[in-house]
C-alpha cells in the first residue's frame, strides 16, 4: 500500500553542524507534505510544510526540499543546536475531503555538544 | 495562549474499566482528530470530526468512541479497556478540513493493566 517511509531511524551530529533528515514517500498523487518535531513527553509541533507545486521552502533555520521525480524529501537544519533534539516526523497528506496525513515513523536526531 | 489540552496526561486502569480522555482547544478549531502512537507502529488515527456532531472512523477507530457536542472538545471514550489500547494518544485540531497544519496537545499515556 502507499506509506511514507524514512531512510534512517536515527540521527547523530555534532552541534553547529548542518542536519539533513530524509524521507521517501511512495504515492505520486500526494500534494502537500509536512514535518513537524516531537520532543520527548510533548506533542507533536508543526515545523515546515511544502505542496507539490513548489520543490523548495525555507524557514527559520530549516529548508524542506522536495524531489517529486524520486518521491523524496528531506528536512534541512542549519547550525544544530541541542535544542533540535527530537524525533522528527515527515507526512504526505492522502487526499479526499478527510485531507488525512499519512505519517512516517520518524528519525531520532541526536545532537552532540 | 493557544492550545489543545489533554487530560490526564498519565492514566493506569485495569481491563473493562471505561474511561474518557478529554480534549479541549481553544483555538475555534473545526476539525478534531484522535491519534495513538505506538513503537514501531507511528502515528495512527483513531477518529476524527470536521465539525459539531459529525464523526468518523480513522484507520483504528475499534475499542474506541467519540463525541463531538461542542465545537471545543472532542472526548475520547475506551468502554472496555483492554491491554492492547495502552499507547500514547494525541488529541489535535486544525481550522478545517482543507487546511494541512493539526495543532497537538501534549499527550495521555495511557496503562491498560
Amino acid at each position: 500500500g502507499e506509506s511514507v517511509g524514512l531512510h534512517l531511524p536515527t540521527l547523530s551530529v555534532q552541534e553547529g553542524d548542518n542536519s539533513i533528515i530524509n524521507c521517501a514517500y511512495s504515492n505520486s498523487a500526494s500534494d502537500y507534505f509536512i514535518w513537524y518535531k516531537q520532543e520527548s513527553g510533548k506533542g507533536p509541533q508543526f515545523i515546515i510544510d511544502i505542496r507539490s507545486n513548489m520543490d523548495k521552502r525555507q524557514g527559520q533555520r530549516v529548508t524542506v526540499l522536495l524531489n517529486k521525480t524520486v518521491k523524496h524529501l528531506s528536512l534541512q537544519i542549519a547550525a544544530t543546536q541541542p535544542g533540535d533534539s527530537a524525533v522528527y516526523f515527515c507526512a504526505e497528506n492522502q487526499g479526499g475531503n478527510n485531507r488525512k496525513l499519512i505519517w512516517g515513523l520518524g528519525t531520532s536526531l541526536a545532537v552532540n555538544p | 495562549e493557544a492550545q489543545v489540552t489533554q487530560n490526564p496526561r498519565y492514566l493506569i486502569t485495569v481491563t473493562g474499566k471505561k474511561l474518557t480522555v478529554t480534549c479541549s482547544q481553544n483555538m475555534n478549531h473545526e476539525y478534531m482528530s484522535w491519534y495513538r502512537q505506538d513503537p514501531g507502529l507511528g502515528l495512527r488515527q483513531i477518529y476524527y470530526s470536521m465539525n459539531v456532531e459529525v464523526t468518523d472512523k480513522g484507520d483504528v477507530p475499534e475499542g474506541y468512541k467519540v463525541s463531538r457536542k461542542e465545537k471545543r472538545n472532542f472526548p475520547l471514550i475506551l468502554e472496555s479497556p483492554s491491554p492492547n489500547q495502552t499507547s500514547l494518544y494525541f488529541c489535535a485540531s486544525k481550522t478545517g478540513a482543507t487546511n494541512e497544519k493539526l495543532f497537538f496537545g501534549s499527550g495521555t499515556q495511557l496503562s491498560v493493566l
